[in-house]
């Protein structure tokens, strides 16, 4: 069975800088995906990628199969991208495996 | 385009009352669907997959049961709840693997 790792757990930053958000994973996978939990709990898809990179408005996500790694960036960051970053990778039978997510809070 | 439906919002339900939460989905045929569970501090957990109607996977074994009566619905329910089964419940739906997927917008039950 796969095993999602990401790191840090919790993040806290000023508006404006720079985020990076890192995720693991231990068995190949056909496809990786950000999804984005907010307060309320919600879940928003942010990407899905399986291979190279992708990217949307301030966001950007990176893939390295061989490595078995990927990485969510996101430039100039905002109070209001302040939420719960969870990775999650598709390993077949149509399931997903989530990591634990990441608590992003971006102070003004 | 796609929607999907979740309801209720919040549910407060006692110890042994049944239970049961709806997931339909909108604009597309055939779509698999999902049930996941996200216990208070811990990750999402597949409880339940469906790929037609009918047919139902269970993950892990528990005190809920799942069922897909029409092809975009999804319902998750349980005869006598436990205090265990407290969590936000999210269904979601993608059209497989290679494909992304769009989660509802949750119920959360506490069973007091």
């Amino acid at each position: 069975k796969n095993e999602v790792e990401q790191s840090p757990q919790n993040l806290t930053a000023q508006e404006g800088e720079f985020i990076t958000i890192n995720c693991s994973y231990s068995v190949g996978i056909s496809a990786l995906h950000w999804l984005q939990q907010h307060p309320g709990g919600g879940i928003v898809s942010l990407f899905m990628l399986s291979s190279g990179k992708k990217k949307h408005g301030r966001l950007i996500a990176t893939i390295n199969i061989q490595e078995k790694h990927s990485s969510l960036h996101i430039t100039a960051s905002h109070p209001r991208d302040s939420a719960v970053y969870i990775c999650a990778v598709t390993e077949g039978a149509q399931k997903l495996v989530f990591g634990q997510g990441t608590r992003l809070t971006i102070n003004p | 385009s796609q929607t999907i439906h979740q309801w209720p919002a919040t549910l407060v339900q006692p110890v042994g009352s049944p239970l049961s939460l709806e997931c339909t989905v909108e604009g597309t045929s055939n779509p698999n669907l999902y049930w996941y569970r996200q216990a208070a501090g811990r990750g999402l957990q597949l409880l339940f997959y469906s790929v037609g109607i009918g047919q139902i996977s269970s993950e892990v074994p528990q005190n809920l049961s799942a069922s897909r009566p029409q092809d975009r619905q999804f319902i998750l329910s349980s005869k006598k709840l436990l205090l265990s089964d407290s969590g936000f419940y999210l269904c979601a739906w993608s059209r497989g693997n290679d494909y992304g997927y769009t989660f509802g917008s949750g119920t959360r039950l506490t069973v007091v």
